[in-house]
């Protein structure tokens, strides 16, 4: 059974638009994390969460705003979609963050976002 | 900046052959970490290899770390067609969990 719960798996958007990626985990983790992945580049980091607190933020636009409800939550909207956005968005947890000496990274199986 | 960096960009093999993927980075580290990623799935990580650690071993998975070169290279033995994946080494980053390399696409054959 996944542990990591990323909705949706796909999504066509259009341009201009506002969507919600939605992440669940269920590792019993304090840190989690979105990344994202475009076609020829590293997965790159965007925010992360530790104790519902954010920790650290990459991400240059304020259209992309995490939200943490509960303590395994952590969801990204995204507003004013552009097709530069378009890529798949990998939400990832661990048991505790901050720590610079070997935190292993539990990923979800992504959302593959399209923005046309 | 990119901290990690995979080498080669693209392997192929036939099954039961090995395959080596090749890691530099640029900062200090505190672990190293090597991550597959099949389609359409997530990363998983393979193994986890410590700044004082030269080998760690997983079943068929070997890496080794030559922090004097800051280096890692990830061995995998006996190749299956499901070993067939992009392999990344990535490297703690504090807050932000772990810095990734481009990785390295592997395919295996039949």
């Amino acid at each position: 059974d996944p542990k990591i719960i990323q909705k949706p798996k796909y999504l066509v958007a259009v341009t201009g638009s506002e969507k919600i990626l939605i992440c669940e985990q269920y590792l019993g983790h304090n840190a989690m994390y979105w990344y994202r992945q475009s076609a020829k580049k590293p997965l790159e980091f965007m925010f992360s969460y530790s104790y519902q607190k954010l920790m650290d933020n990459q991400t240059a636009s304020s259209r992309f705003q995490p939200q943490s409800s509960k303590k395994n939550h952590l969801d990204l909207q995204i507003t004013a979609l552009k097709p530069d956005d378009s890529a798949t968005y990998f939400c990832a947890s661990s048991q505790e963050g901050g720590r610079n000496s070997g935190n292993t990274l539990y990923f979800g199986e992504g959302s593959r976002l399209i923005v046309v | 900046s990119q901290l990690a960096e995979e080498n080669p960009w693209a392997l192929s093999v036939h099954e039961g052959e090995s395959v080596t993927v090749n890691c530099s980075y640029k900062t200090s580290i505190t672990a190293l970490q090597w991550y597959r990623q099949k389609s359409g799935e997530g990363p998983a990580q393979l193994i986890l290899i410590r700044s004082n650690e030269r080998e760690k071993r997983n079943g068929r998975l070997r890496a080794t770390l030559d922090t004097s070169s800051q280096s890692s290279s990830l061995s995998i033995t006996a190749t299956r067609c499901e070993d067939t994946a992009v392999y990344f080494c990535a490297k703690n980053n504090y807050a932000q969990g772990l810095t990734f390399g481009l990785g390295t696409r592997v395919s295996v054959f039949p």
